[in-house]
């Protein structure tokens, strides 16, 4: 069935340093989005990407949706202790008739001060 | 508006004996799932409901059930619990299904624990 693949699973970086996660999916999406889990925490919603080659900005992170609909990036500048956390990407999927969700594995980021 | 909550936050189960998890949402949403997360495997869709009075089979549906009685409730059953169960549960809401582009809100999760 479809899968959405993540990776890395795990990252650690410098203070200061960017930090990029990458989707890939088996099959073309009609969008993606990208959860924050933090440490203890439950996963939130952070944003989601619906066009082909959309490119969408939170401070300093960057979502990007391929041109193919089957990938998608987020990537941090100047990683802060504050985006230690896990992030998600999920897509849609269809099954009998009913949507569905799959999530990435997650990218555990930790950030060292 | 409190969200997404989940009862109970933490238990500790023998094996064999059954509970009951319960989610409620006050944000009038159509959709509810409940999902497992285990290290390493990210979050797995146990069951999950496009409406009151239906459900469906998820990912991972063996040894759960659910039902969906009142719209603003999902309640998730476990039977006959055994180790391989032991996993953080987490319960989401949404207007639509992700396919229709609505985000997910998801609950703060029960650790459940079986000995």
């Amino acid at each position: 069935g479809q899968q959405v693949m993540q990776i890395p699973q795990y990252q650690h970086v410098q203070e200061g340093e960017d930090f990029t996660t990458y989707c890939n999916s088996s099959t073309t999406l009609s969008n993606i989005q990208w959860y924050k889990q933090r440490p203890g925490g439950h996963p939130v919603f952070l944003i989601q990407l619906v066009k082909s080659g959309e490119v969408k900005k939170q401070k300093r992170l960057t979502f990007q949706f391929g041109e193919a609909k089957k990938n998608s990036s987020l990537h941090i500048t100047a990683t802060q202790t504050t985006d230690v956390g896990t992030y998600f990407c999920a897509g849609p999927m269809n099954s009998g008739g009913y949507q569905k969700v799959t999530f990435g594995i997650g990218t555990k980021l930790q950030v060292i001060p | 508006n409190a969200g997404v909550t989940q009862t109970p936050k933490f238990r500790v189960l023998k094996t064999g004996q059954s509970m009951t998890l319960l989610c409620a949402q006050d944000m009038n949403h159509e959709y509810m799932y409940w999902y497992r997360q285990d290290p390493g495997m990210g979050l797995r869709l146990i069951h999950y409901s496009v409406g009151e009075g239906t459900t469906a089979k998820g990912e991972v549906p063996d040894g759960y059930n659910v039902s969906r009685l009142k719209k603003q409730n999902f309640l998730l059953g476990l039977e006959s619990a055994a180790p391989s169960q032991t996993s953080v549960y987490f319960c989401a809401s949404s207007y639509s299904s992700l396919a229709g582009g609505y985000e997910q809100y998801f609950g703060p999760g029960t650790r459940l624990t079986v000995t």
